[in-house]
């Protein structure tokens, strides 16, 4: 069965400072790894997936099948990045997959 | 962009009534909708799937009588909780997935609680 792990439930950091939250997965099959982020207040929206290999919001991800690893970084963090951030991976194939979520990570950057 | 949305976006009731929460895709046609659990500062849990015209498809543990999920049309999946009670009080969410747009778009949720 596929697992997704966030080891962090709380990450601070100040303003300027580099962030990275961390995403362990395991899949048998081929991984397809996705970061949502959740704001205050607002609903869950795809921040990027690991197949775009794009740059958003000034975050990256890349995917480490070696070390079964999807940590999301940013090298200078802002007051507006504070939000829920949760790791997720697709498994069935991405016609007819369903999201595996991890348990999430509260990013709290301050001023 | 494709927009999801929810209703109610609050309900409070009382133990052992039933309750609907609709969700609806705006802008799209949903083949597949997906209903989440989610519990306070923690992580969203699957409870289901369901493809248009065919019964949802449930994980495991979670009750199909007790989660009653219907998805008649392309547009709307509907997710009743019946005999509702207290430890059923939670943030529902649902997620919709169309043929156009491959990646799921999510609901703003709904906040149950039951009394």
């Amino acid at each position: 069965a596929q697992r997704v792990t966030q080891p962090e439930k709380l990450l601070s950091v100040f303003k300027g400072a580099p962030v990275e939250l961390k995403c362990n997965y395991s899949y048998s099959g081929s991984p397809e790894l996705f970061w949502y982020v959740q704001y205050s207040r607002q609903r869950l929206q795809l921040l990027l997936r690991h197949i775009s290999r794009e740059s958003i919001k000034g975050f990256t991800a890349d995917l480490n099948k070696g070390e079964t690893s999807f940590h999301l970084k940013k090298p200078f963090a802002q007051e507006e990045d504070s939000a829920m951030y949760y790791c997720a991976l697709l498994s069935g194939g991405t016609s007819y997959g369903k999201l595996t979520f991890g348990q999430g990570t509260i990013l709290t950057v301050h001023p | 962009g494709a927009v999801v949305s929810q209703h109610p976006s609050r309900v409070i009731c009382k133990s052992g009534t039933s309750v609907k929460i609709e969700c609806r895709s705006l802008d799209f046609q949903a083949t597949t909708m997906f209903w989440y659990r989610q519990f306070p500062k923690q992580s969203l849990m699957l409870m289901a799937t369901s493809n248009e015209g065919s019964k949802a498809t449930y994980e495991q543990g979670v009750e199909k009588d007790k989660f009653l999920i219907n998805h008649a049309s392309l547009t709307l999946s509907t997710l009743t909780v019946t005999s509702a009670h207290p430890e059923d009080s939670s943030f529902y969410i649902c997620s919709a997935r169309g043929q156009t747009y491959n990646e799921q778009f999510f609901g703003p949720g709904t906040r149950l609680t039951v009394l």
